[in-house]
């Protein structure tokens, strides 16, 4: 069972650019989180997703950020516009449900280099 | 915001047991206490939870005060592999993680 999958990996983008990550969750799993861990500082939650549905983006920036999870297919976060204060890991998780007694597992994450 | 406190750093010595300490005494009668480690630069990994009881699993157990205003994560046999980032984490549900700065744990030779 394979587990949670990020591409890519490592991602570079002019400032301006835009970049898009995207999150394989778990088979089974229909909820997907992000995560974006600036250099040497905890993760900081930014959105979560059920299928085709936007649960809580309380962490998400107003501006430029935004976050899918389709019907089919993965998970996306797309930033616009990047900028050098963008360059951070993100990180996805996924769970099989919400609720106390289930843990999230998480990817290895992607590591967006803003230049 | 976190809800709990944890110490910025500690030490260990190989083969001896690790233990982390976690204050959440805010914490409300239906939240879950969760432990995560981060090693270096990888994803999150889960290590364990619990609600009220002491839990023990193959990497850890956990053990939550009778007031459940504060918790310890025993690793009874510390290896050089355990040196990572511990985040001690209060929810409700697990749609709700914040994560907080964590404890460094360092197991040395």
């Amino acid at each position: 069972n394979a587990g949670v999958m990020q591409n890519p990996r490592h991602l570079v983008r002019r400032r301006g650019q835009e970049a898009r990550l995207r999150c394989s969750p778990m088979k089974g799993h229909s909820h997907v989180y992000w995560y974006r861990q600036l250099p040497e500082e905890g993760l900081k939650f930014m959105v979560y997703l059920q299928k085709e549905n936007i649960i809580d983006e309380s962490g998400m920036p107003k501006e430029r950020f935004s976050a899918e999870f389709p019907k089919e297919g993965p998970s996306i976060l797309r930033i616009q516009q990047v900028v050098r204060g963008d360059s951070a890991a993100y990180f996805c998780a996924s769970s099989p449900t919400s609720g106390g007694s289930y843990e999230q597992y998480f990817g290895p994450g992607t590591r967006l280099t803003v230049t | 915001d976190a809800k709990t406190t944890q110490p910025p750093s500690m030490d260990c010595a190989e083969g001896r047991a690790a233990n982390l300490p976690c204050n959440h005494s805010t914490i409300s009668g239906n939240e879950y206490v969760y432990w995560y480690r981060q090693i270096h630069s990888q994803g999150p990994q889960y290590i364990i939870h619990g609600l009220k009881n002491n839990e023990t699993n193959e990497m850890a157990s956990l053990i939550i005060t009778e007031d459940r205003k504060s918790s310890t994560l025993i690793l009874p046999h510390a290896t050089l592999r355990d040196t990572a980032v511990y985040y001690c984490i209060v929810s409700l549900n697990n749609n709700d993680m914040r994560f907080g700065a964590g404890t460094r744990l360092t197991v040395k030779p």
